[in-house]
Parts: C-alpha cells; sequence; structure tokens
C-alpha cells in the first residue's frame, strides 16, 4: 500500500534553516510529483510547491521563493523540503502529498492529491 | 495566479443535515478541482477530484458538481464524523496550485 512517512517535529530559532523528509513506498516513486503543503496555526492550507521524482523540476510557490528548496533522492524513494532563514510565521504543520495525475475523457490533464504523509510540525520561536 | 474563494468560512449544521459549500474560481478553470476534508491532527483526504468524481472508499453521501467558476460540494446528510474543515483546490494552473481559505464546518 502506498505511504508517505515524514520526518519528525523540529523546534529552530528564527534565521536557521530547516529540512524535512518523505519517504514513500508502495509505488513507482519516479511515476509520481510530490507536493508540499502547509498549515499554520488557525490558518488554511497553503501550497508549496511540487518537484517531480522523474526528473527533479519543480516549483514554488512566489510567497516562499528564494528560501524553499524541494529535493528528492531516487535511491531511497525520499522528498526532501528546505526552508532557509525562517521566521516566526513559518511555523506550521508541514505536509508531502503524492500528485496523482491523469487525463480526463475529454484529454485534459487533471490531478489530485491522492496520499498524505502525516504532517511535520515546525515551530519557529527564539 | 487563479485565486479561488470559499463560501461560507465556516457553516453550524446538524446531524442529518444537508449541506452545500461553494468555491469559485476567478477564471474558467473547467472541472479541474479538488476537494479534500481535513480534521485536526490528521493529514487532509481527498473526497472528489475531476469537479464531480467521488475518489474510491468516500461515502456516497458526498458529491461534487459544477464547471467553469462555480463548484459545489454537497454533504447529503450529514454525519458526525463529517464535521471537519473542506477545501477546495484548482489544478487547472499550471504548475501553482492553489486552495481556497477552507470551510469549517462545525455543529
Amino acid at each position: 500500500q502506498v505511504q508517505l512517512v515524514q520526518s519528525g517535529a523540529e523546534v529552530k530559532k528564527p534565521g536557521a534553516s530547516v529540512k524535512v523528509s518523505c519517504k514513500a513506498s508502495g509505488y513507482r516513486f519516479t511515476r509520481n510529483d510530490i507536493t508540499w503543503v502547509r498549515q499554520a496555526p488557525g490558518q488554511g492550507l497553503e501550497w508549496i510547491g511540487w518537484i517531480s521524482a522523474f526528473n527533479g523540476n519543480t516549483n514554488y510557490a512566489q510567497r516562499l521563493q528564494g528560501r524553499v528548496t524541494m529535493t528528492t533522492d531516487t535511491s531511497t524513494n525520499t522528498a526532501y523540503m528546505e526552508v532557509r532563514n525562517l521566521r516566526s510565521d513559518d511555523t506550521a504543520v508541514y505536509y508531502c502529498a503524492r500528485r496523482f495525475s491523469y487525463y480526463d475523457s475529454r484529454g485534459f490533464y487533471l490531478y489530485y492529491l491522492d496520499f498524505w504523509g502525516q504532517g511535520t510540525l515546525v515551530t519557529v520561536s527564539s | 495566479d487563479v485565486q479561488m474563494t470559499q463560501s461560507p468560512s465556516s457553516l453550524s449544521a446538524s446531524v442529518g443535515d444537508r449541506v452545500n459549500i461553494t468555491c469559485r474560481a476567478s477564471q474558467d478553470i473547467s472541472n479541474a478541482l479538488n476537494w479534500y476534508q481535513h480534521k485536526p491532527g490528521t493529514a487532509p483526504k481527498v473526497l472528489i477530484y475531476g469537479a464531480s468524481t467521488l475518489q474510491s472508499g468516500v461515502p456516497s453521501r458526498f458529491s461534487g458538481s459544477g464547471s467553469g467558476t462555480e463548484f459545489t460540494l454537497t454533504i447529503s446528510s450529514l454525519q458526525r464524523e463529517d464535521f471537519a474543515s473542506y477545501y477546495c483546490q484548482q489544478s487547472y494552473s499550471v504548475p501553482r496550485d492553489t486552495f481556497g481559505q477552507g470551510t469549517k464546518l462545525e455543529i
């Protein structure tokens, strides 16, 4: 069965960096993109970006552009997300999710997030 | 980027009620719209994809409709386990996805 298992909670000081891992199992890792999403306390879901596990192509939300880097290690089927220069408003639960893509009956390319990691709490506090 | 506006932001309802949650896109996104349920302390779960297709294993009381710029998630008869937050997500504006701001469904 498909599983995404994330690394444990982190506490960081402002200005530091954090790297969260997401280990995939139960499917061919390179066939699906990995999306990262976060939820700050009391807020909704925020899309951070995605990475192609096939070729490493990435796309990031403008709000985090320049501070976030997503990578994959196909030898261990693991995706990573690093956020640098952390601020207090980066405090959130971070999720990885598998992106399932398909073509509908009209030939349109569509996708959705079908399996999710359990979430990693990142707390930024001095 | 495509902006998604959900309404209402919160909703009080009772077991057995029929509930509608609306999501509006800032431009035509065809049927590239997904719905997720999120309960505290758990990972979000996809309910509906492609605007109206029920994800495997999701109860049939959930349904999705709409296309273009206006979409609706309907829960036909609320059950206690349905009290959660719900989010729409557009998958049209490749490569950037967008979530709606969420709807908190409370008793």
